[in-house]
């Protein structure tokens, strides 16, 4: 099972808004609703954000949405704080013999 | 509060083996799954192994198929690894992740333990 692809990096100025795609298949972005997306800073353990491509856990800001089109989830940023500088992950179901699939994680630079 | 606190990490030489735990608070750790997911030192995160709240279902990532046994003792609240013919590349921090929301996310995360495999 490969990972699914994300850009390495991601940059934006404080109060723009930033996307992060994360490309799978049909055996697991493409064809299942179970996309999720983790926010990590530095030596900390990562944070759910998004869950099943476009919710959002209880205490996470709306500035963080998501959605996907066919084989591409995507994480959108809008007004972007410093706070928001970190790693970005996303994760899938997949219907291989495996359970999950993680991303290959993006950095986001805010400027 | 939920808590979920790994330990049993360490050194451990090529070929050798760890088990490493997971103590759970905070929740009524028998009504969720449960995950393993690991980091080698700066990469990214890499799933590693599941099993559903009763230990019915199992899964694992290709490269520790065989070789890395998931369990659970839900009378004692407890998740385990046990990673046997440890290799370099399974030198990672690894974090023990409860299901959140979906049944497929992993909504808590504890603080990981850190396993380096190296002679």
């Amino acid at each position: 099972q490969s990972a699914l692809t994300q850009p390495a990096s991601v940059s934006g100025s404080p109060g723009q808004s930033i996307t992060i795609s994360c490309t799978g298949t049909s055996s697991d972005v493409g064809g299942y609703n179970y996309v999720s997306w983790y926010q990590q800073h530095p030596g900390k353990a990562p944070k759910l954000m998004i869950y099943e491509v476009s919710n959002r856990p209880s205490g996470v800001s709306n500035r963080f949405s998501g959605s996907k089109s066919g084989n591409t989830a995507s994480l959108t940023i809008s007004g972007l704080q410093a706070e928001d500088e970190a790693d970005y992950y996303c994760s899938s179901y997949t219907s291989s013999s495996t359970f999950s699939v993680f991303g290959t994680g993006t950095k986001v630079t805010v400027l | 509060e939920v808590q979920l606190v790994e330990s049993g990490g360490g050194l451990v030489q090529p070929g050798g083996s760890l088990r490493l735990s997971c103590a759970a608070s905070g929740f009524t750790f028998r009504n969720y799954n449960m995950n393993w997911v690991r980091q080698a030192p700066g990469k990214g995160l890499e799933w590693v192994s599941y099993i559903s709240s009763t230990s019915s279902s199992t899964y694992y990532a290709d490269s520790v198929k065989g070789r890395f046994t998931i369990s659970r003792d839900n009378a004692k609240n407890s998740l385990y690894l046990q990673m046997n013919s440890l290799r370099a590349e399974d030198t990672a921090v690894y974090y023990c992740a409860r299901d959140g929301y979906s049944g497929y996310d992993f909504g808590y995360w504890g603080q990981g333990t850190l396993v380096t495999v190296s002679s």
